[in-house]
């Protein structure tokens, strides 16, 4: 069965340095999103990607963020300069986007810690 | 008020018994609801997709939305210890659309 993958699985950083968070979504989606979660809190959206644009961005998602689809498989997330608080789990989702079928399938996350 | 409620739980069972889970929400524009699976510290497993109101089954997963009272339900059946984990509910207005996540409800069955 299809699945989101993302790498790393962990990645540790220092405050300040720019992280990119890798996706491949699965290969007959149009939609992709980018989620976070910081630990014993909710799943919150960051991001939502469409034809090779944003479609749509939450307050979270500031100048500090971006999202590219650097080839026809890859979706990515980069920080550029990280803060104490972007330590959270960091999850790649895709959604078919046709008609209604609005299923959106989550990766395994990456977690990330900024010292 | 809160978009989307969920009780946190934790929600203790026997093995076998029927378990409830249920989120409400405030936005009637909501078309899609979505409950997911989260083991510890791994990613949301998609679990039950509803489109509107009604009810939906696979398995021992029942999945009912109410959209005249902004409720929407999860039941299981026949509880299995391998069900022990927090479930999610998620709801989006349309598809492409972002979720809006509950807390989630953290689930044991007990053997």
């Amino acid at each position: 069965e299809p699945e989101v993958t993302q790498t790393p699985s962990h990645q540790v950083t220092q405050m300040g340095q720019e992280v990119i968070l890798r996706c491949v979504p699965i290969s007959n989606h149009l939609y992709f999103y980018w989620y976070r979660q910081i630990l014993g809190q909710k799943v919150e959206f960051l991001v939502s990607f469409y034809n090779n644009e944003i479609s749509e961005k939450s307050e979270i998602f500031d100048d500090q963020f971006s999202v590219e689809r650097p080839d026809g498989s890859n979706f990515t997330l980069k920080i550029r300069s990280t803060k104490l608080e972007d330590s959270a789990m960091y999850f790649c989702a895709s959604s078919p986007g046709q008609g209604h079928q609005e299923t959106q399938y989550f990766g395994p996350g990456t977690r990330l810690l900024v010292l | 008020q809160k978009e989307v409620e969920q009780d946190p739980g934790p929600l203790s069972v026997p093995e076998g018994a029927i378990v409830s889970l249920n989120c409400t929400y405030s936005n009637s524009a909501f078309q899609y609801f979505m409950w997911y699976r989260q083991y510890s510290r791994k990613g949301p497993e998609l679990l039950m997709y509803t489109y509107s109101s009604g009810n939906k089954e696979d398995g021992r997963f029942t999945a009912q939305v109410d959209k005249s009272s902004k409720y929407i339900s999860l039941f299981i059946r026949d509880s299995q210890p391998s069900d022990s984990a927090t479930y999610l509910c998620a709801l989006s207005l349309g598809a492409g659309n972002m979720l809006t996540f509950g807390g989630g409800t953290r689930l044991m069955v007990k053997p």
